[in-house]
This record gives structure tokens, sequence and C-alpha cells, in this order.
């Protein structure tokens, strides 16, 4: 499969700092990019997606694309204890596969 | 609204014996459907993907399979189950946005 690489973390950010999560990939006809959020036993949910080049902006969450570098970051403003799990990294290839990162581990202390 | 259902939540199975995980979509037609696989600890591995009635695509030779009977029904399968088959399986479904959103999940554990 193809690669999708996540520091593992755990990422620790006190409360209301901004916590960044990297994200590289491989294959560079790459052409959809996602940021799931994942719960300890709970099935990932959609963050948020980013297709082209540049910042995406969605409330407290931005995602950065980089094709060049091959790379996807998310950036979480005023982070809350909430925002405490694991997030994946997915790349989506030919609008038919999507390939995962092992996540990283977001710890967020009050 | 389109919403995705998978069972059983929960199984524990003997090694060597079958296994059948079924996922149903509701509110559209046609849709992508996956498999994913999540051992402890790890990321998500594509194991299967079919984007219609019939066919199907595998990622990772295995002894599982996969059929899609139904245009909006998805069953993952094993004759003979290993250990190594344990973990948090994930079914899968592509909105027109070309977006993926998951199931609740199937716990296995093979003992």
């Amino acid at each position: 499969q193809k690669e999708v690489e996540q520091n593992s973390g755990p990422l620790s950010v006190p409360e209301g700092a901004i916590a960044s999560l990297n994200c590289t990939y491989s294959d560079r006809g790459s052409q959809s990019f996602f940021w799931y959020r994942q719960y300890s036993g709970k099935s990932p949910e959609l963050i948020m997606f980013i297709y082209s080049n540049g910042d995406k902006e969605d409330g407290r969450f931005t995602a950065q694309l980089n094709k060049a570098s091959q790379y996807v970051s998310l950036l979480i403003r005023d982070s809350q204890p909430s925002d405490s799990a694991t997030y994946l990294c997915a790349v989506g290839q030919d609008f038919n596969k999507f390939y995962f990162g092992s996540g990283t581990k977001l710890n967020v202390k009050p | 609204s389109q919403t995705i259902h998978q069972w059983p939540a929960t199984l524990v199975q003997p090694v060597g014996s079958p296994l059948s995980l079924e996922c149903t979509v509701e509110g559209t037609s046609n849709p992508n459907l996956y498999w994913y696989r999540q051992a402890a600890g790890r990321g998500l591995q594509l194991l299967f993907y079919s984007v219609g009635i019939g066919q199907i695509s595998s990622e990772v030779p295995q002894n599982l399979s996969a059929s899609r009977p139904q245009d909006r029904q998805f069953i993952l399968s094993s004759k003979k189950l290993l250990l190594s088959d344990s973990g948090f399986y994930l079914c899968a479904w592509m909105n027109s946005g070309n977006t993926i959103y998951f199931g609740e999940g199937s716990w296995l554990t093979v003992v």
C-alpha cells in the first residue's frame, strides 16, 4: 500500500494552545487529502478535506497542503481537552482508494 | 440522509472458525464501499473496495474475502480465522464528494 507517514506522538499541548499535526505521503499522484479524528474505541470521524495547495480553514481547524513537498498538516487553534484523540491523515488516489497513516495521538492538558 | 451500519459490533471467534461481517448503507445508491482493518495501536489498512455490485478489488493478499451481493451491501468473510485477523474492522462508503465515512466498526478477537 502507498505510504502515509505520521508521527505517532503523543503530542501534548496546553488548553488554548495551537496543536500542529503533520503528515507526509509517498505517491505524487495523490489527489485528495483528509483529516479524521478517532476517539479510543470508536470509528474515525471526518474533520476536513483539502484538494488544492494552500490553506483551508473550518472553524478552529486549518488544513495545509503542499503537493511539491508531499506534505499535509492540520492546525487546531484554541485546543480543548475534548480535542484529545488520535488524528488520522488519509490520502486519496484515483478518487477510489484511500490510504491512512497510523495516526498521531494528541493530548490537550487542562 | 445517508447512514451506514455494520454488525456484529463485537465478536470472539476461535482460530479456524469462519467469519462474516456485514455492512449496509442507506440513503444512497451505487456507493463505493470499503473494508478497513485496524490492528491494536495501528493505522487503518485498506482490505477491499468495491465500485459496484460484484466488483471487488483486493489490496492485501490474505485469508479474507469480500462480496457485494447487492448495491448497498458489503460483506467481509473468512473460511478459517487466524490469530492475526484480530482487530477493529471498519466498513466505509464514499459520497459524491469523494469523501469516505465510516460505520461504527466491528471488534473481532480471535482466540
